[in-house]
């Protein structure tokens, strides 16, 4: 069965600083589709970024860019000059395949704290 | 703002009481998903509707039941409720069903049972 593990519970950073989350998951599939969400304090959960597992260049979106080792089964989220507002728990998630109907499965999440 | 609505922001209710969570979509989108998150917890997947059909089944008890109407809203009904139901229930919209889709995420309902 697939499933995604963050191994980290928590992290902090400085304001403006970079920040690395980690996310490994396992699959025996070689099409799928990675993801990352952030839950601020609010607890909307908002899409971040998402990697075609096809692609080999890895997505970026400003600030946000991931780290895609498709090998090694693992897909880090790299937030660059962190700002107060990245403050938040960060999930990532797989999209299963056809026989499990396409479900995103969920990891533990990360909480991250900016440190101003 | 994701373009999907839930409705109620909160709910306060009592043990064995049943509520109906309601939901819609971002405009043009055909599948819903319904979660559960409890307190610092990730999401469990309760089930999926597509087009108004039943798509997919998650962890969802005996006791919850969800539909989709014709105009594409869904509503998430639990029912005889224990204080372990308290959680926060998403809704997501994605414009079809296929393994590629971005699924996007209401606010939620929280829901307290007391």
């Amino acid at each position: 069965a697939q499933t995604v593990t963050q191994s980290q519970p928590e992290m902090s950073v400085q304001e403006a600083e970079t920040v690395t989350l980690s996310c490994t998951y396992d699959t025996s599939e070689s099409d799928y589709y990675l993801f990352w969400y952030k839950q601020p304090p609010s607890r909307q959960m908002i899409l971040v970024i998402r990697q075609e597992a096809y692609k080999q260049q890895n997505a970026t979106e400003n600030r946000f860019s991931v780290n895609f080792q498709k090998a090694a089964k693992s897909f880090s989220l790299k937030i660059s000059d962190s700002q107060l507002g990245d403050a938040a728990m960060y999930f990532c998630a797989y999209r299963a395949p056809l026989d499990s109907n396409y479900q995103l499965i969920w990891g533990a999440g990360t909480k991250l704290i900016i440190k101003p | 703002d994701s373009g999907v609505t839930q409705t109620p922001k909160h709910l306060i209710t009592a043990t064995g009481q049943r509520v109906t969570l309601r939901c819609s979509p971002r405009s043009g989108d055909l599948s819903v998903y319904w979660y559960q998150q409890s307190l610092d917890q990730g999401l469990q997947f309760l089930i999926q509707y597509y087009n108004g059909e039943e798509r997919a089944k998650g962890n969802i008890l005996e006791r919850f039941s969800a539909q989709q109407f014709p105009d594409l809203h869904s509503e998430l009904n639990l029912s005889s409720l224990e204080l372990g139901d308290s959680a926060l229930y998403f809704c997501a919209s994605s414009v079809n069903a296929g393994d590629g889709e971005t699924q996007y995420f209401g606010p939620g309902t929280r829901l307290l049972v007391l």
